[in-house]
């Protein structure tokens, strides 16, 4: 079946350094890729996402590149501020999104200023 | 626009009652919902797919006479957590897709409800 591994968390920075979540995805078909943002008590907003190899989403200066040659999706930002602390989660879907979503375990960030 | 709610946010309720959470599509009419549940520190798990009008559709290892799902309308869908016990606490949340326009090809998600069992 689908699944989705991303690095364990949690991951700390300072304000302003770069950010990296690793995301690796096992697919039957061709789905869509999605991160989510999960602020400290609050359900699930959609950050970005990619329907087709070679897409970037991007949105609030964080950006993924769908690589279907290395079945990854990997989750940038080149500044962090100490509002982007929250879980993230890197998940797939068939059918451009609108079937079950599948979701990794989840990545804490905290940035500390 | 596309905004998800839940009701309640919190609820607390003692081993063996029925708690019910509610999900509303407030400005689009949802033709498909899906409830997850999340453990600490954890990722989500779909539970369970609902069309209206129809029965849900549950995961394998879900009950379906424990969690009871009723998609009665466009806008609305509720979980009932029929005697509830410490082990069902959780934190539930539900997503909704509509029928047209961008609402048909994203799931938009609901703030959650924590249920705590005592």
């Amino acid at each position: 079946g689908d699944s989705v591994t991303q690095m364990e968390g949690p991951v700390t920075l300072s304000e302003e350094a770069f950010l990296t979540i690793n995301c690796t995805y096992t697919a039957t078909g061709y789905p869509s890729l999605f991160w989510y943002v999960q602020y400290p008590g609050e359900g699930l907003q959609l950050l970005l996402k990619a329907t087709k190899a070679d897409d970037k989403g991007s949105n609030k200066g964080f950006e993924a590149t769908y690589r279907k040659e290395t079945t990854s999706f990997h989750l940038e930002k080149g500044s962090v501020q100490v509002s982007d602390s929250a879980v993230y989660f890197c998940a797939l879907s068939d059918l451009g999104g609108y079937q079950k979503v599948t979701f990794g375990t989840g990545t804490k960030l905290q940035v500390i200023p | 626009g596309a905004v998800v709610s839940q009701h309640p946010s919190r609820v607390i309720c003692k081993s063996g009652t029925s708690v019910k959470i509610e999900c509303r599509s407030l400005d689009f009419q949802a033709t498909t919902m899906f409830w997850y549940r999340q453990f600490p520190k954890q990722s989500l798990m779909l539970m369970a797919t609902s069309n209206e009008g129809s029965k849900a559709t549950y995961e394998q290892g879900v009950e379906k006479d424990k969690f009871l799902i009723n998609h009665a309308s466009l806008t609305l869908s509720t979980l009932t957590v029929t005697s509830a016990h410490p082990e069902d606490s959780s934190f539930y949340i539900c997503s909704a897709r509509g029928k047209g326009g961008r609402e048909l090809y994203e799931q938009y998600f609901g703030p959650g409800t924590r249920l705590t069992v005592t």
